[in-house]
């Protein structure tokens, strides 16, 4: 799976959108990019996932570049509760059972 | 929301106690996982099942045991605890086809403490 790059940490204003980015320049055409989150001590959350496209669900959106080198996920409404580790991973679906996180971006929407 | 469920959220035991962490969903998985998780470190995936009566163990060795005896039901057992058991227990599912077939959803995960 191809490696990802992600800031270490993140503050969002409460109410504002969280927008945060992933580098994954090596990604290969067959491999998705995901994103979870972690909040403290819980289980991951799967937020959202793409190929090519744009992608939209209730919790997120997911805009990947044209090269596909690169994505951002973002919140559009930042809410205390969104305080959490974010991990943008790529990989073939399918390919592997194993998940693995990296070290993911720590946003803290502040109030 | 993922419907995946895990009993009990917290468990302090003594050593040589025999435990069973309970894992469910209410999805129709067929694929589920058990992952090994320590505060801030990386998960490690410990045990997986393709279906009903298949599960392998995962990269990470492991002295616990599981079965799948049931779609919905991926119980773990340890035979015998040990404090170097002391972690927290996530268990997660996903299925084979779909427009999220093979996106793992998780449990809130067991956080194990053997004294």
């Amino acid at each position: 799976d191809a490696k990802t790059t992600q800031p270490p940490s993140m503050d969002c204003a409460e109410g504002r959108a969280a927008n945060l980015p992933c580098n994954h320049s090596t990604i290969s055409g067959n491999e998705y990019v995901y994103w979870y989150r972690q909040i403290h001590s819980q289980g991951p959350q799967y937020i959202i996932h793409g190929l090519k496209n744009n992608e939209t669900n209730e919790m997120a959106s997911l805009i990947i570049t044209e090269d596909r080198k690169s994505s951002t996920l973002i919140l559009p409404h930042a809410t205390l509760r969104d305080t959490a580790v974010y991990y943008c991973i790529v990989r073939v679906a399918g390919s592997a059972r194993q998940l693995t996180f990296g070290s993911g971006t720590q946003l803290t929407v502040l109030p | 929301e993922a419907d995946i469920y895990q009993t009990p959220r917290y468990l302090v035991i003594g050593t040589g106690k025999k435990i069973t962490l309970e894992c469910s969903q209410t999805m129709g998985h067929d694929k589920m996982y058990w992952y090994q998780q320590d505060p801030g470190m990386e998960l490690h995936l410990i045990h997986y099942s393709y279906g009903v009566n298949s599960t392998e163990k995962g990269d990470l060795s492991s002295e616990s045991t599981v079965s799948r005896i049931r779609t919905e039901h991926f119980p773990l057992t340890l035979e015998s605890a040990r404090p170097s058991h002391t972690s927290q227990y996530l268990c997660a599912s996903s299925e084979t086809s779909g427009r999220t077939w093979d996106t793992q959803y998780f449990g809130p995960g067991t956080r194990l403490t053997v004294l």
